[in-house]
């Protein structure tokens, strides 16, 4: 069954250093979702990518973290300079791309970051 | 404001027991309700994608139930399994980009 790659699975850094994340969704799908989830609360959109153009990154704290996905396939999700609050279970999803459908939302396992 | 309240925050049951978890919502307009099931450490697995025009949807143990007038939903879990104790996260989709819009979760705790 295909599946959302997400690579590490952990991370344990210090302050101020950089991180980076990457995520490859199923195969053919156009879209493709990072969030940030602390423990104890719902999943927070970061970014969306629809193929390889940005639809939604309001939420995405640019003076730190940027996200990328230049084929329209895998994406990479960076954090420069990590800091302590950025300690989170950062979450990548896919789903093929409808006008008008409900869109199933598939997660890759996650990837846990600590920030010393 | 578009939001999602979900309720008990957390909930402890037997094993072999029913219970049922709330989803309230204002979000507007609505385009379809989903609840997802993630285990502790690792990402929302898809239980039920519930439309306007409909009432009730089954997925093996966990049946939705989705009331549109009211802007309420529920999860009803059958026969508890300790494999069932997890988050449950109501999340509705809204307007026409289908802006998904989460609740905090219900956590649930199987016991033996």
């Amino acid at each position: 069954e295909a599946e959302v790659a997400q690579s590490p699975r952990y991370k344990i850094t210090e302050k101020s250093q950089a991180v980076a994340f990457w995520c490859d969704p199923i195969s053919g799908h156009a879209t493709l979702y990072w969030y940030r989830q602390i423990l104890g609360q719902g999943p927070e959109l970061l970014v969306q990518f629809q193929d390889e153009s940005v639809v939604d990154d309001s939420q995405l704290p640019k003076d730190r973290f940027s996200a990328e996905r230049l084929k329209g396939v895998d994406s990479t999700l960076k954090i420069q300079p990590a800091e302590l609050g950025d300690s989170a279970m950062y979450l990548c999803a896919s789903r093929k791309t409808a006008a008008r459908g409900t869109g199933e939302l598939f997660f890759g396992e996650g990837s846990r970051l600590t920030v010393l | 404001k578009n939001q999602v309240e979900q309720s008990p925050q957390s909930l402890i049951i037997l094993e072999g027991k029913n219970c049922t978890l709330q989803c309230n919502y204002t979000v507007s307009p609505f385009s379809n309700l989903r609840w997802y099931k993630q285990d502790t450490g690792r990402g929302p697995v898809s239980l039920t994608i519930m439309t306007f025009s409909e009432n009730t949807k089954s997925n093996g143990r966990y049946t939705a139930t989705l009331d549109a007038d009211t802007k309420q939903s529920s999860l009803h879990i059958t026969a508890s399994q300790l494999s069932d104790s997890a988050s449950y996260i109501c999340v509705v989709s809204a307007g026409n980009n289908r802006k998904l819009i989460w609740g905090l979760g219900t956590s649930l705790a199987v016991n033996p």
